[in-house]
């Protein structure tokens, strides 16, 4: 079965520095995301990406987020000056849409640990 | 799974028995619906989803209802397994079609033999 695949999947970085999470989403897919779930809380949505461009981003998506797809595979998220808050499980989801059935397919996510 | 169950509800189920998980939703312009299941260590992973037109969908050994007069979704598991023991999400799509998605709190199963 087709999977969303992230790396890494720890990351630990010191508070202030860029990290970059990687995904690549399913091949057929059309629409991209990213969630994040701070330890013992709801996922949370933070952006959506369709035809190339930033389709729908929350109130936590600010100017130190950024999301990219640089090739046709790739699906990227870079937070430029990590917080002590950034610390959360990040998770890549794709669906190509249209019917029932298919939902949204997620990837089993990067723990990021700003310290 | 990183909902460590100290603050969700609990659903303990004997293994064989059927489960009901249930879910209040937000939005009433929500029109579609999904359930999730998070195992330790994993993402979420697809069960089944409806849509608002609808009020009962079926796979296999799952169940989803939908009563949109009181924004109420709940998802039944039949003879239910060690496997299914996870935390349980509903979410509902938001806005456009393929929109950002809103998680409910989840629910912990536990299953015992």
């Amino acid at each position: 079965e087709p999977e969303v695949t992230q790396t890494p999947s720890h990351q630990v970085t010191q508070m202030g520095q860029e990290v970059i999470l990687r995904c690549v989403p399913i091949s057929n897919h059309l629409y991209f995301y990213w969630y994040r779930q701070i330890l013992g809380q709801k996922v949370e949505f933070l952006v959506s990406f369709y035809n190339n461009e930033i389709s729908e981003k929350s109130e936590i998506f600010d100017d130190q987020f950024s999301v990219e797809r640089p090739d046709g595979s790739n699906f990227t998220l870079k937070i430029r000056s990590t917080k002590l808050e950034d610390s959360a499980m990040y998770f890549c989801a794709s669906t190509q849409g249209g019917h029932l059935g298919y939902g949204y397919t997620f990837g089993s996510g990067t723990r990021l640990t700003v310290v | 799974g990183e909902n460590v169950g100290l603050h969700l509800p609990t659903l303990s189920v004997q293994e064989g028995d059927n489960s009901i998980i249930n879910c209040a939703y937000s939005n009433s312009a929500s029109d579609y619906f999904i359930w999730y299941k998070q195992e330790s260590g994993k993402g979420p992973q697809f069960i089944i989803d409806i849509r608002s037109n609808m009020d009962k969908r079926q796979g296999q050994r799952v169940t989803v209802l939908l009563n949109k007069t009181v924004k109420h979704l709940s998802l039944q598991i039949a003879a239910t397994q060690p496997g299914d023991s996870a935390v349980y999400f509903c979410a509902e799509n938001i806005g456009d079609s393929w929109g950002k998605l809103q998680f409910g709190a989840g629910t912990q199963v536990v299953v015992t033999p």
